[in-house]
This record gives structure tokens, C-alpha cells and sequence, in this order.
């Protein structure tokens, strides 16, 4: 019954890998989104995706490769992986209805370790 | 450029006394206006939204933020706070013009018994 639901929970790897994490929505939701949790507890968003579509991207590194297959998933694919990168990272989804923002809903969130 | 300031790091609160996280915001026209509470290692979880209409807005777990458009301000309150509300706290923002919300650096909540 998960709304949105992120995998994998926790993620340690070595630098220079190449990783993936994977997000799902199921309340039909039109736009999806990937933040970043510092370890400041700082959120940032990075993407954002509306329909399928990429509409926002916030000076990511483009080691930060989104993927949006459908409307209920957006897919977060990190190449060489730095130390810099850990952090937390949120999926999370909303809806604009009638040209208004509606909350949006996160997911547990994935801390990645990078070492 | 939106932006939200949350201007205390840390709110301190006996539990039955008042609780006030603040929150100040810039945006482009009609802001949208959110608060979160995230529980440690857990996730964000919506508490309320500014949308238009009453400028008192009610939300879960008896929580209650004011809009005020002059001070550009919506404070989160509880009349009566409970240990089980220590957390942290997230302002958010979101203008008419798009769909980016961008939040406040947070206000960590404790309630001492």
C-alpha cells in the first residue's frame, strides 16, 4: 500500500561505480521528482519529471541520469560514483490540478555511502 | 528564484506549552505553501498547505500554520505539544509558475517531558 515506494533502502559502494535506484508511485500522480538530503538535512531538488517529461533539472552533474519509462516511475542512474554523492536521495510525486500544486509525497528515501 | 528561510535551527518546548516553528518566504506571485515534519530516518510527511482561502490553515496532529502575506511568513503552531512531535521540521515553497517546491533548511523540534 505504499504510495511511493523507493528502492534500494540503504546503498554503500565503492567510488567509481555505477549505481541505480529505483522509484514507483501508485497514486496516479502526472509528476515525480528526485531530492537530495544532505548531511545537513538540507533538501535540494534535482529533477522533475511531468508525464514522462523532464521539465526540471537543477544543475545536477550529469553523472545524474533520470529515466522515466511511464508516468509512475522515475529511475535515478548515478555514473562514477564520488564521495561527494552520499547523501540521502528522495523520490516523490504530486499533482498540479487546475493549474495549482498539489503536496507532494515522499518516499523513505535511499542513503547512499560512498567509499 | 523562490526561496524559504526557517531562521531557528532548533526549538526547544516543555511538553503542554506552545510550539511555534517559523517560516518566511519569497516567491513569484500566489505562493503555495507547505509544511513537513521527518521523523529520524524516515521520510517526509506532509502536515499542511496554503493553497488560497483562510489564512489559518489546519493540518494532522493538531497542528495549525497562519498565512500572512504582508510578513511574507507562515508559521507552524501547536497549542499544545507533545514529546512525540520532536522531529524535524520542513517549510516549503512552490510558485504558480511551476512545480518546484524548495524548502527551508529545517527546524529541529524538541519536546522535553
Amino acid at each position: 500500500d505504499t504510495a511511493v515506494s523507493q528502492t534500494p533502502k540503504y546503498l554503500v559502494t565503492q567510488m567509481g561505480n555505477d549505481k541505480s535506484i529505483k522509484c514507483e508511485q501508485n497514486l496516479g500522480h502526472d509528476t515525480m521528482y528526485w531530492y537530495k538530503q544532505d548531511s545537513k538535512k538540507f533538501l535540494k531538488i534535482m529533477f522533475s519529471y511531468n508525464n514522462k517529461e523532464l521539465i526540471i533539472n537543477e544543475t545536477v552533474p550529469n553523472r545524474f541520469s533520470p529515466k522515466s519509462p511511464d508516468k509512475a516511475h522515475l529511475n535515478l542512474h548515478i555514473n562514477s560514483l564520488e564521495l561527494g554523492d552520499s547523501a540521502v536521495y528522495f523520490c516523490a510525486s504530486s499533482q498540479v490540478k487546475a493549474g495549482q500544486n498539489t503536496e507532494a509525497f515522499f518516499g523513505q528515501g535511499t542513503r547512499l555511502t560512498v567509499v | 528564484a523562490q526561496s524559504v528561510a526557517q531562521p531557528e535551527d532548533q526549538v526547544n518546548v516543555a511538553e503542554g506549552n506552545p510550539l511555534t516553528v517559523k517560516c518566511t518566504y519569497s516567491v513569484s506571485g500566489n505562493p503555495y505553501l507547505f509544511w513537513y515534519v521527518q521523523y529520524p530516518n524516515r521520510g517526509l510527511q506532509f502536515l499542511l498547505k496554503y493553497i488560497t482561502g483562510d489564512n489559518l490553515v489546519k493540518g494532522s496532529y493538531g497542528f495549525e500554520a497562519e498565512f500572512n502575506k504582508s510578513q511574507t511568513s507562515f508559521h507552524l503552531k501547536k497549542p499544545s505539544a507533545l514529546v512525540s512531535d520532536s522531529a524535524l521540521y520542513f517549510c516549503a515553497v512552490s510558485g504558480a509558475a511551476g512545480n518546484k517546491l524548495t524548502f527551508g533548511g529545517g527546524t529541529r523540534v524538541l519536546v522535553k517531558p
